[in-house]
């Protein structure tokens, strides 16, 4: 079965950066697009960005462009997405969604807390 | 950039009809795609494309658009379908980008 499981919760200073991985297993890790979308506390959903596992290739929200940076390692099935600079309103729920025209599997989500 | 605009909340009797609608210039162009989210869990997909309903979804949730509106219908609310819904659809500035709508807090009252 498909499953998108995702790195712990973390707790970050403002200025700082954090890595959330998102492993992937049950499927063809190369044969869709991952994206990542973040909830802020009580908020909505906001998409981030995408990345291509098969060339790497990425594109993000205009909002997060030169503070994100979304990476993969075929050998084990993960994709990453580093934020940098981070302030308190970064803190959120960050998702990883399997593209298949529609976003079809999540991952559980990571807690990302930015506090001083 | 695009934008997605639902309304923030709804109510709806047990076992009634409520529509939540998706307003948004790209939606002439692409289709919505919803989401169910309860507390404390990941979104869930319950409509894409056209009308489709990934497995285990009820066929109570059906999706239908016209213009720049998309439309998520439930059919005989249930009390687990208590959650927020949010429509997803690619932004008008290419299909390279994306966009959620505003989310919309459904009552089974």
């Amino acid at each position: 079965q498909v499953q998108l499981v995702q790195s712990g919760a973390e707790v970050k200073k403002p200025g700082a950066s954090v890595k959330v991985s998102c492993k992937a297993s049950g499927y063809t890790f190369t044969g869709y697009y991952l994206h990542w979308v973040r909830q802020a506390p009580g908020q909505g959903l906001e998409w981030m960005g995408w990345i291509n596992p098969t060339s790497g290739g990425t594109r993000y929200a205009q909002k997060f462009q030169g503070r994100v940076t979304m990476t993969r390692d075929t050998s084990i099935s993960t994709a990453y997405m580093e934020l940098s600079r981070l302030k308190s309103d970064d803190t959120a729920v960050y998702y990883c969604a399997r593209d298949y025209q529609e976003f079809d599997y999540w991952g559980q989500g990571t807690l990302v807390t930015v506090s001083s | 950039s695009s934008e997605l605009t639902q309304d923030p909340a709804v109510s709806v009797a047990l076992g009634q009809t409520v529509r939540i609608t998706c307003q948004g210039d790209n939606l002439r162009s692409y289709y919505a795609s919803w989401y169910q989210q309860k507390p404390g869990q990941a979104p869930v997909l319950v409509i894409y494309g056209e009308n489709n309903r990934p497995s285990g979804i009820p066929d109570r949730f059906s999706g239908s658009s016209s213009g720049n509106t998309a439309s998520l219908t439930i059919t005989g609310a249930q009390a687990e379908d208590e959650a927020d819904y949010y429509c997803d659809s690619r932004d008008s500035s290419g299909n390279l980008l994306r966009v959620f709508g505003t989310g919309t807090k459904v009552t089974v009252l």
